[in-house]
């Protein structure tokens, strides 16, 4: 009974590569939640998707990065470019969305901490 | 806009009740989840209120007022494992949640 998988769990890169974080939700889910962890801050929500789609994006910079959730395979973040500005934690969450109030309950995974150096 | 507030920090004794508030203002509103996150891990379930009042769950219990825009988490007969950050969460809408800042709870023995 796998829940939310994220990899890879550490992510260290140079000023101007790209980073790439994958999400796959648990089994039967088909809403992802991208949120970023400042240290010492809270979740801030970037972006939701459903299956080959984005349903909102208005957390997310307009510039560098970009979300994806195709038929198959797992939920990609990608962001180009990365700055120091990006060194986060990276948490991807999954519900079943089937329209009950209580299957909004999210499911997180462990996350990706990304430094940039 | 979205605003969520809640207190940096608290301190309580083990075998003690706590009690953490959180005031939101949200454009949309569903519903509101109270989280628990421990450092460096995911954060986890612990509560979902929609409807005015108190929800018990063992230890830990959470109220809504929706028309206040308030909640709380009351957590008893702490525990040193109960040491963590709690995140408040209104449920906006469209299966968005957004979290506030946290609440680190230290708990002293």
């Amino acid at each position: 009974n796998a829940g939310v998988m994220q990899n890879p769990r550490h992510l260290v890169r140079r000023r101007g590569q790209e980073a790439r974080l994958r999400c796959s939700p648990v089994k039967g889910h088909s809403h992802v939640y991208w949120y970023r962890q400042l240290p010492e801050e809270g979740l801030k929500f970037m972006v939701y998707l459903q299956k080959e789609n984005i349903i909102d994006e208005s957390g997310m910079p307009k510039e560098r990065f970009s979300a994806e959730f195709p038929k198959e395979g797992p939920s990609i973040l990608r962001i180009q470019q990365v700055v120091r500005g990006d060194s986060a934690a990276y948490f991807c969450a999954s519900s079943p969305g089937t329209g009950r109030a209580a299957d909004t309950e999210a499911f997180f995974g462990q996350g990706t901490r990304l430094t940039v150096v | 806009g979205q605003n969520i507030d809640q207190p940096t920090e608290m301190t309580a004794t083990e075998g003690a009740i706590v009690q953490i508030n959180c005031t939101y203002q949200t454009s949309g509103f569903n519903g509101l989840f109270w989280y628990q996150q421990h450092a460096g891990e995911a954060p986890t379930f612990l509560s979902y209120n929609v409807l005015d009042g108190l929800e018990e769950k063992g230890r830990f219990s959470s109220f809504l007022s929706r028309s206040k825009g308030y909640s709380y988490l009351l957590l008893k007969e702490l525990q040193m494992k109960d040491s963590a950050s709690y995140l408040c969460a209104p449920n906006t809408g469209g299966f968005k949640t957004i979290f506030g800042a946290g609440t680190r709870l230290f708990v002293k023995a």
